[in-house]
């Protein structure tokens, strides 16, 4: 098993240029997330899904929109970059239940220039 | 909603040393506690995690408490090696609902040779 996987690995864009970032899993988790890793700020939720054709802000949301194109895939849409969207991003899924582990993918290192 | 602090931000300790990091939080309905540490340039992964109805855990050197009065819990590690070096997140979650943890701003440990 491949786990969750992301792509790309790293990006730089311009300002106001658009990009999706992918992500899948092949471990038939319903819940799905988005986060960004910025220094000395943990973990912060972007959006996340908890099932196929369901998705939700989380405690970041402005600037982003995401798909949830089946139970397997999530993706990260950004319309307009701006620098404040320089990040570490991170995608996740989880089983269900309240008592589970996420499984992170490998990350993208995204640069607005 | 939920809110996660973690102390110290940067821990430095000798080899063989023990290294413990903190975390409060403010929901006492809170009722799921992991932990993962990443590596430099990796993905966050699970290494540990408690159940309020459970005052400790231990796997091997590492051990996880929790004193829900206090609403606070901690990352034990003894006999701190090299590769313990990375950084450690703690994370809060309640039952009911969507599973979504709500991490700290993390931990870098750094084990002296």
């Amino acid at each position: 098993n491949a786990g969750v996987t992301q792509t790309p690995k790293f990006q730089v864009l311009k300002t106001g240029q658009s990009m999706t970032l992918q992500c899948a899993q092949d471990m038939n988790h319903n819940s799905m997330y988005w986060y960004r890793q910025d220094p000395g700020m943990g973990l912060r939720l972007i959006y996340y899904s908890a099932s196929e054709g369901t998705t939700d802000k989380g405690e970041v949301p402005n600037g982003y929109n995401v798909s949830r194109l089946n139970k397997r895939e999530f993706s990260l849409r950004l319309e307009s970059a701006a620098p404040s969207q320089t990040s570490v991003y991170f995608c996740a899924s989880s089983n269900d239940g309240h008592y589970n582990e996420q499984f992170f993918g490998p990350g993208t290192r995204l640069t607005v220039l | 909603g939920e809110n996660v602090e973690q102390h110290p931000s940067t821990l430095s300790v000798q080899e063989g040393d023990s290294a413990v990091i903190k975390c409060t939080y403010s929901d006492s309905a809170s009722n799921y506690f992991p932990w993962y540490k990443q590596e430099l340039g990796k993905r966050p992964q699970l290494i540990i995690d408690i159940r309020s109805n459970v005052g400790e855990k231990k796997d091997q050197r590492i051990a996880v408490t929790l004193n829900k009065t206090a609403k606070h819990f901690s990352l034990h590690i003894t006999e701190t090696q090299p590769e313990d070096s990375a950084v450690y997140f703690c994370a809060a979650s309640k039952s009911g609902g969507s599973y979504i943890p709500t991490f700290g701003r993390g931990t870098s440990l750094i084990v002296h040779p």
